[in-house]
């Protein structure tokens, strides 16, 4: 089954404490990115990737880094994580890069931070 | 620059009435449009795009939206409202290759 896959779905940790959000896509997909959606301000992008080793920054990037070592994979790491950054986390892929391909997304990741 | 500003945050729709969600962009450049929904607890999934073929665009599950570049609009419309379309729904905007701008979002809810 096609699908983009996350780990974990829900996560609580504390400020500071350095955590990784995993992604994984099986659509051999070159452009993935991620999202935080928070109420109000729909989803806005954090970082992107067009294919391996090249990834660029999105509209509220600070707080987190990415790689893409690996096609199919584009974690998402919070070095100190912060309060501010208790949202939920969506992962997504497509075959080409935003402007015209449909994005496929995961399923979320509920973070807190306290 | 892109942006998208959806106009109503919730709407209310007794079931088997037509459903009207709103959505206006700008755009340097001509736009790339979608509109995905999101049901409670799941991902988001696309309904439909515009990517300057036809502006009538035809979706799944009933949905359509047209886009008016004189109006810079691009509203989704259903004429036949289901309790399975309750759910939220967002605008999104492609002007370049790599950014997607999102709306805020629509809340659906569907009385019965």
């Amino acid at each position: 089954e096609a699908q983009v896959t996350q780990n974990p779905r829900y996560l609580i940790t504390v400020t500071g404490k350095k955590l990784t959000v995993t992604c994984s896509q099986n659509m051999n997909h070159e452009y993935m990115s991620w999202y935080r959606q928070d109420p109000g301000l729909g989803l806005r992008q954090i970082y992107y990737s067009m294919n391996v080793e090249v990834t660029d920054k999105g509209d509220v990037p600070e707080g987190y880094k990415v790689s893409r070592k690996e096609k199919r994979n584009f974690p998402l790491i919070l070095e100190s994580p912060s309060p501010n950054q208790t949202s939920l986390y969506f992962c997504a892929s497509s075959f080409g890069a935003g402007r015209t391909y449909e994005q496929y997304f995961g399923p979320g990741t509920r973070l807190t931070v306290t | 620059a892109q942006s998208v500003t959806q106009l109503d945050s919730h709407v209310s729709v007794s079931e088997g009435t037509p459903v009207l969600l709103r959505c206006n962009y700008s755009s340097s450049y001509s736009p790339s449009l979608f509109w995905y929904v999101q049901h409670p607890n799941k991902g988001l999934q696309l309904l439909l795009k515009y990517t300057s073929a036809a502006t009538l665009v035809k979706g799944i599950n009933g949905f359509e939206a047209e886009f008016k570049k004189s109006e810079t609009s691009f509203h989704l419309t259903k004429p036949s409202a289901h309790m399975s379309d309750a759910a939220e729904y967002f605008c999104v905007v492609s002007s370049n290759d790599y950014k997607l701008s999102f709306g805020a979002g629509t809340t659906v809810t569907v009385r019965a």
